[in-house]
């Protein structure tokens, strides 16, 4: 069966620290990925996708970059880290070529102070 | 580009009421699926139901039931005799097609409050 994995589960750092927030995804090949926000009170904002190994789509301008190194790993990065970049981070794939499906990872919160 | 509204920023009921989450979408997609997810205070997002643009049949879960209705582009979502339990924020959702891969569009979720 699939499973979706994504560490750490809680976290703060210090404004201008880097960022790396990991999700891995077994049991399935070539899976669509995704990294969503959900800023305080909030819905939840598209960040970024991906298709395959180092193919990155970009939803919305901002602090964070994505990388795919792996099949079926995401990673999410920050340089420097800004006060709005607090909230709750989720990863969830999908079979490719489906329009459903959707797996959502159990998310990280994110504090930074 | 697609769009979710999900109009109904709160909604406090006590235990037992019934109450009606509401959803309008709009794409152009010809095929696509609409979701509801409840996320509780733990803050998993929890699959609830997805229903295609070509079924508008509604659907009865226990006590939760949805209305499709492609004429007014809504997927609304009824809680009949709430609980406590009920309380979380549900987002209502829409997939659609985007070259080589399909996106997830979220509305901006309603908090339900069921009190006793």
């Amino acid at each position: 069966s699939q499973t979706i994995h994504q560490w750490p589960a809680t976290l703060v750092q210090p404004v201008g620290s880097p960022l790396s927030l990991e999700c891995t995804v077994e049991g399935t090949s070539n899976p669509n990925l995704y990294w969503y926000r959900q800023a305080a009170g909030r819905g939840l904002q598209l960040l970024f996708y991906s298709v395959g190994i180092g193919q990155i789509s970009s939803e919305v301008p901002q602090n964070l970059s994505a990388s795919r190194p792996q099949d079926r790993q995401f990673i999410l990065s920050s340089k420097k880290l800004l006060l709005s970049d607090s909230g709750f981070y989720l990863c969830a794939w999908k079979k490719a070529g489906s329009n459903y499906g959707y797996t959502f990872g159990s998310g990280t919160r994110l504090t930074v102070v | 580009a697609q769009k979710v509204t999900q109009a109904q920023t709160e909604i406090s009921v006590v235990e037992k009421e019934d109450v009606t989450l509401d959803c309008v979408y709009e794409t152009r997609d010809t095929t696509y699926y609409l979701f509801w997810y409840k996320q509780p205070p733990s803050g998993e997002l929890v699959f609830l139901i997805r229903r295609n643009s070509f079924d508008e049949q509604n659907e009865i879960s226990g006590r939760y039931s949805w209305n499709f209705q492609k004429s007014t582009s809504s997927f609304n979502f009824t809680i009949t005799a709430s609980q406590v339990v009920d309380s979380a924020v549900y987002f209502c959702a829409l997939s659609e097609s985007t070259g080589t891969a399909s996106k997830l569009t979220f509305g901006t979720g309603t908090r339900l409050q069921v009190t006793l």
